[in-house]
């Protein structure tokens, strides 16, 4: 059974551009969900998304936005980057609807995403 | 309001001593999930362990228990005859039941370093 991926491994931009992380799920995962870690905080949630719809977010501006699709990948793009958003974005697959919260919630390794 | 707090920053120990890492909850549901999640300097999450709030019965697994007490809202975790490949970053998080229940909340986590 293959885990969570994610690609780039490390991302150097500067402000104002945009960034697009991306991820793999576990196989059967109908749920994805990608969370931003500071240096030295726990991972805050962005937002969620099964069967391919937004199922739920966090406090995160619009410019943080996300697809996912029917292979399981799903994609995090941020716009008009800012150096807070330099962090740690993971993201994690989850079996079931996600939204009852029963699921066990699966990371990949993350990627880290510097801006300059 | 949710919200998990790990007030222990940084725990130092020496091989094979035991350790605690504590973990204090706040939410209004009475339904939830509790995790525990290990985050080594690859910057994975390792999911160690998952309690639902129906579910008070301690859990051992190895060198790993976990003590679930509704009464304090804590769920705190202890390592027996603690290991160097011990260290790593432990979070606790919570989930809630229901609509968007599927975020983890984490706590800040607390750093554990484990030395020879």
């Amino acid at each position: 059974e293959t885990g969570v991926t994610q690609s780039p491994t490390h991302l150097i931009k500067t402000r104002g551009q945009q960034v697009t992380l991306r991820c793999s799920s576990q196989s059967g995962h109908n749920t994805v969900s990608w969370y931003q870690q500071a240096l030295g905080q726990g991972p805050q949630f962005i937002f969620q998304y099964y069967r391919e719809e937004e199922n739920g977010r966090g406090n995160f501006p619009p410019r943080f936005s996300g697809l996912q699709f029917p292979n399981y990948s799903s994609e995090l793009n941020v716009n008009a980057l800012e150096l807070d958003d330099s962090a740690l974005y993971l993201c994690a697959s989850s079996p079931g609807q996600g939204t009852s919260g029963t699921d066990t919630q699966y990371f990949g390794p993350g990627t880290r995403l510097t801006v300059l | 309001a949710q919200k998990v707090t790990q007030a222990q920053t940084e725990i130092s120990v020496v091989e094979k001593e035991d350790v605690t890492l504590d973990c204090v909850y706040e939410t209004r549901d009475t339904t939830y999930y509790l995790f525990w999640y290990k985050q080594p300097p690859s910057g994975e999450l390792v999911f160690l362990i998952r309690r639902n709030s129906f579910d008070e019965q301690n859990e051992i697994s190895g060198r790993y228990s976990w003590n679930f007490q509704k009464s304090t809202s804590s769920f705190n975790f202890t390592i027996t005859a603690s290991q160097v490949v011990d260290s790593a970053v432990y979070f606790c998080a919570l989930s809630e039941g229901g609509y968007q229940g599927g975020k983890l909340i984490f706590g800040q986590g607390t750093e554990l370093s484990v030395k020879p």
